[in-house]
């Protein structure tokens, strides 16, 4: 009940394109998810975050969609650029545990 | 730089020897936390202070393995008689204090071989 699901595991897209990624989650007591951006050599830096009362959230080109009663929830990238190469986490936590649980990752690349 | 600095940041060790790995989160920081990632995987969490009390331990940190946070400022993670399992990326997080959910900032971690 701790896991979140993560998928694709890897993605190409051109320039220009919206890459989606996806999690899902099973603990219905989680009620914060984050979405981590990870560049190589590097620790995973918050691009954006979401709490369950709101179905979508946009910050810049970054947006999450959230599916409550799928357990669902996405980041989409619009005009995605080379620069936006890095791999993703999604992540989910719940009020007085602070930890984040995190998903495996999708490794993004975005051909020029 | 997320202002969360991590030594060493590389770590080469044989089988059965000991080691530590510092982090030095932000300042104004109370909250640190120490997660644990190997190759194509997502961070997992091992254990979690607030100031210099150790709130929380994942079951995956087995008796070999004990942090510590002093002052409830740097903090030290001990891997003791290491084995090849724990090649690993272990990485540090703070935050600040408050209420509700504060953004996680991560140091660049430091990368585990053993031999």
């Amino acid at each position: 009940q701790q896991q979140v699901k993560q998928s694709p595991q890897s993605l190409i897209v051109q320039k220009g394109g919206i890459p989606i990624i996806n999690c899902a989650y099973e603990n219905t007591a989680f009620d914060y998810f984050p979405w981590y951006q990870q560049f190589p050599g590097k620790g995973p830096a918050l691009l954006i975050a979401i709490r369950p009362d709101v179905s979508e959230k946009k910050e810049g080109r970054f947006t999450i969609s959230f599916n409550k009663s799928a357990k669902q929830f996405s980041l989409h990238i619009m005009d995605s650029q080379p620069g936006d190469s890095a791999t993703y986490f999604c992540a989910a936590s719940f009020q007085g545990a602070q930890k984040l649980v995190f998903g495996q990752g999708t490794r993004l690349t975005i051909n020029p | 730089d997320t202002g969360v600095s991590q030594d060493p940041r590389h770590k080469i060790t044989k089988r059965g020897q000991n080691v530590t790995f510092r982090c030095d989160p932000i300042s104004e920081h109370n909250r640190l936390y120490w997660y644990r990632q190997t190759l194509g995987q997502g961070p997992e969490f091992l254990t979690y202070f607030q100031n210099e009390a150790q709130l929380e331990k994942s079951r995956l940190l087995s008796d070999r393995f004990s942090a510590e946070r002093p002052k409830g400022s740097f903090s030290t993670l001990e891997i003791q008689r290491t084995e090849q399992g724990d090649s690993a990326m272990y990485l540090c997080a703070s935050t600040r204090p408050g209420g509700g959910y504060n953004e996680q900032f991560f140091g660049p971690g430091t990368r585990l071989t053993v031999l």
